[in-house]
């Protein structure tokens, strides 16, 4: 099975730096995606890290700890459209992940 | 356009009334799933499917019925629905291979009183 920890809730200003973190367990382990889904929409793919290290997005960038089953998404200069659900999906076999509950970031001026 | 098509895109019906949701995907993709979506619980997988006449069950499948008989399309069937069946429901497909992420269809919000 898999157990996968994530804060809540989040909330930023515009401009600035966050980060989500996000722990997991699991039975088997390929690599690990973020979603990002906005309130009512379907989630759209974000990034996916198979080694461990920062892979770089534009603003957004995901780094992966396998030993430690950690992993963080970072946004940077932060804009109101980003205010959305980031879900971690750590993927076990096959590359169908199981998502985390999702964490709710609000981009306030 | 590469998609993942979803109909319908919301349902109202009543406990007992058989009812099915399509879902077809045009990206030649052998991975398919269905998830259903509920306020603090997330995303839970309902089935999912490798390849044709391959399916298997996710996490929640009590209640829910799923075919494969054609790579495009992935039905998800409620043989009797009931309230607690009431969701979000999302159609998932992806290519095989680390580099690939989920195409999520559009969503599905079922309502069943």
């Amino acid at each position: 099975g898999q157990n996968i920890d994530q804060p809540t809730e989040m909330t930023a200003t515009e401009g600035a730096i966050v980060q989500i973190n996000c722990t997991y367990q699991t039975s088997g382990f390929n690599g690990l995606f973020w979603y990002q889904q906005h309130a009512g929409e379907a989630p759209t793919f974000l990034s996916y890290n198979v080694l461990d290290g920062l892979e770089e997005k534009g603003r957004f960038s995901s780094f992966l700890s396998r030993s430690k089953g950690y992993s963080y998404l970072l946004l940077k200069e932060l804009q109101m459209k980003d205010s959305a659900s980031y879900l971690c999906a750590p993927s076990g076999g096959s590359y169908i992940p199981t998502f985390g509950r999702g964490t709710s970031l609000i981009v306030h001026p | 356009e590469a998609q993942v098509t979803q109909n319908p895109r919301y349902l109202i019906t009543v406990t007992g009334k058989k009812l099915t949701v399509t879902c077809s995907q045009n990206m030649n993709h052998e991975y398919m799933s269905w998830y259903r979506q509920d306020p603090g619980l997330g995303l839970r997988q309902i089935y999912y499917s490798m390849n044709v006449e391959v399916t298997d069950k996710g996490d929640v499948p009590e209640g829910y019925k799923v075919s494969r008989k054609e790579k495009r399309n992935f039905p998800l069937i409620l043989e009797s629905p009931s309230p607690n069946q009431t969701s979000l429901y999302f159609c998932a497909s992806s290519q095989r291979g680390p580099d690939y992420g989920y195409t999520f269809g559009s969503g599905t919000r079922l309502t069943v009183v």
